[in-house]
């Protein structure tokens, strides 16, 4: 079974400062990931994902990610933080057609941004 | 334009009371899913549904219950039986054999549901 570890429940960052949230990932077969970010009571809303292209991913916003298999890992990344990203962030797994399409969710970094 | 809808966005259940969260999608997403989400414990999955009148457990089922009787709709039950049902509830749908491109889940904007 698929699964992500999202490490740090809570990142704090200046505005202008880099933002990395990581995500790493246990599957048995190449697996397609995603970020999603969520914005206090709304549904959640795709960033990026990675289907077996380019390991690295760019997304919406100014966020990009990089997929790394030896590090099993996927984490997400943004140059310079605004105020405006602050929210929750979640990383999420699930496999290629003749896998489980059922995607399944990491427990959430939430995204501090100090002016 | 396409998306999911949830309804009511706020909801409030007395104690022995059933209640049901409306989710509709016209995706043309064959699978459905229901997932509650509290502080700290990211989303967990509900129940699913891949086909019209066929749905299976998710990982946190009981006290839950669901019916697809139509492709666009998947409504979930909350019952008595549900202890615990203060939480945030979202919907969403995917394609169940995607090419590259189609791969994510697509959400609705949640139900928040209180007990009072």
């Amino acid at each position: 079974a698929q699964s992500v570890t999202q490490l740090g429940s809570h990142v704090s960052v200046s505005e202008g400062a880099l933002v990395l949230l990581r995500c790493n990932y246990s599957s048995s077969v190449p697996p397609y990931l995603f970020w999603y970010v969520q914005y206090p009571n709304q549904g959640l809303q795709l960033l990026l994902k990675y289907t077996s292209a380019a390991t690295l991913v760019k997304g919406i916003n100014g966020f990009e990610a990089e997929f790394k298999k030896s590090e099993t890992s996927f984490h997400l990344t943004k140059p310079s933080a605004h105020m405006s990203d602050a929210a929750e962030y979640f990383c999420a797994v699930s496999d290629p057609p003749g896998g489980s399409y059922i995607p399944t969710f990491g427990r959430g970094t939430s995204l501090i941004v100090h002016p | 334009d396409g998306g999911i809808t949830q309804s009511p966005k706020y909801l409030f259940r007395k104690e022995g009371q059933n209640v049901t969260l409306s989710c509709e999608q016209n995706l043309n997403h064959d699978a459905m899913y229901w997932y509650r989400q509290d502080p700290g414990q990211g989303l967990r999955l509900i129940y699913y549904s891949q086909i019209v009148n066929d749905f299976q457990k998710g990982d946190i089922a009981e006290g839950y219950s669901v019916s697809r009787e139509k492709k666009e709709s998947f409504p979930l039950t909350v019952t008595s039986a549900q202890k615990n049902p203060t939480a945030f509830y979202l919907c969403a749908s995917s394609m169940v054999f995607p090419g590259d491109s189609n791969t994510e889940a697509f959400f609705g904007q949640g139900t928040r549901l209180t007990v009072v």
